[in-house]
């Protein structure tokens, strides 16, 4: 779902389904892109991370796919487990516009149904 | 290994004391940043380090200071508590960022209340 206000998108997803998660960017010359994780009460994970002259680059179970034409940038975990439930950030920076600044999306909420 | 430790996790302040929020990192990374988080918002950064003794604002700088006299440490001082900065303060460290690998570690972080 979109965001709206204060609410995190949400997405629900069957345990053993692929799980798609999206992010729209704003600056085109960000450079880099990265996928983190946050569980519940805890603080965000690293999971990959893709630079601006890639489209795709594959993980454990996990893929994320970048398109510079649109500035979207998705994540795409394949067989969704349980312990996949929690709150998925996209981040990006630029060298050029933001030097070493790492800007945070706001968020999807991932749940996982048994 | 311990990684990147925030202390206090909890915090409860009056509005106008002050307190320091402690990052330390054994990773000898070189980049460290401070983040907030609120309810159903992202990650807002608030001053960030590339290096002992460099320091910079980040999107939401108002009423924190930095410092970075150490590479493994990077206080958060709230000079002036308010409300307003009620929210879950995240610490982060990673390799510079100018390289390949940006993988930042994050602490599990700091829960302020201001009354």
């Amino acid at each position: 779902g979109e965001s709206v206000g204060l609410h995190l998108p949400t997405l629900s997803v069957q345990e053993g389904d692929n799980s798609i998660i999206n992010c729209a960017y704003s600056n085109s010359a960000s450079d880099y892109f990265i996928w983190y994780k946050q569980e519940s009460g805890k603080g965000p994970q690293f999971i990959i991370d893709i630079r601006s002259n890639m489209d795709k680059r594959q993980g454990q179970r996990v893929t994320v796919l970048l398109n510079k034409t649109v500035k979207h940038l998705s994540l795409q975990i394949a067989a969704t487990q349980p312990g996949d439930s929690a709150v998925y950030f996209c981040a990006e920076y630029s060298m050029k516009t933001s030097y070493d600044k790492v800007i945070f999306g706001p968020g999807t909420s991932l749940s996982v149904i048994p | 290994n311990a990684g990147v430790t925030q202390t206090p996790k909890f915090q409860v302040l009056k509005t106008g004391q002050s307190m320091t929020l402690q990052c330390a990192q054994d990773m000898n990374h070189e980049y460290m940043s401070w983040y907030r988080q609120d309810p159903g918002m992202g990650l807002r950064l608030i001053h960030y380090s590339v290096g002992a003794g460099i320091t910079d604002q980040g999107e939401v700088p108002n009423g924190y200071n930095v410092s970075r006299s150490t590479t493994e440490d990077f206080p958060l001082r709230l000079l002036s508590a308010a409300p307003s900065q009620t929210s879950v303060y995240f610490c982060a460290s990673s390799y510079s960022i100018g390289n390949v690998n940006t993988e930042a570690f994050f602490g599990q972080g700091t829960r302020l209340t201001v009354v």
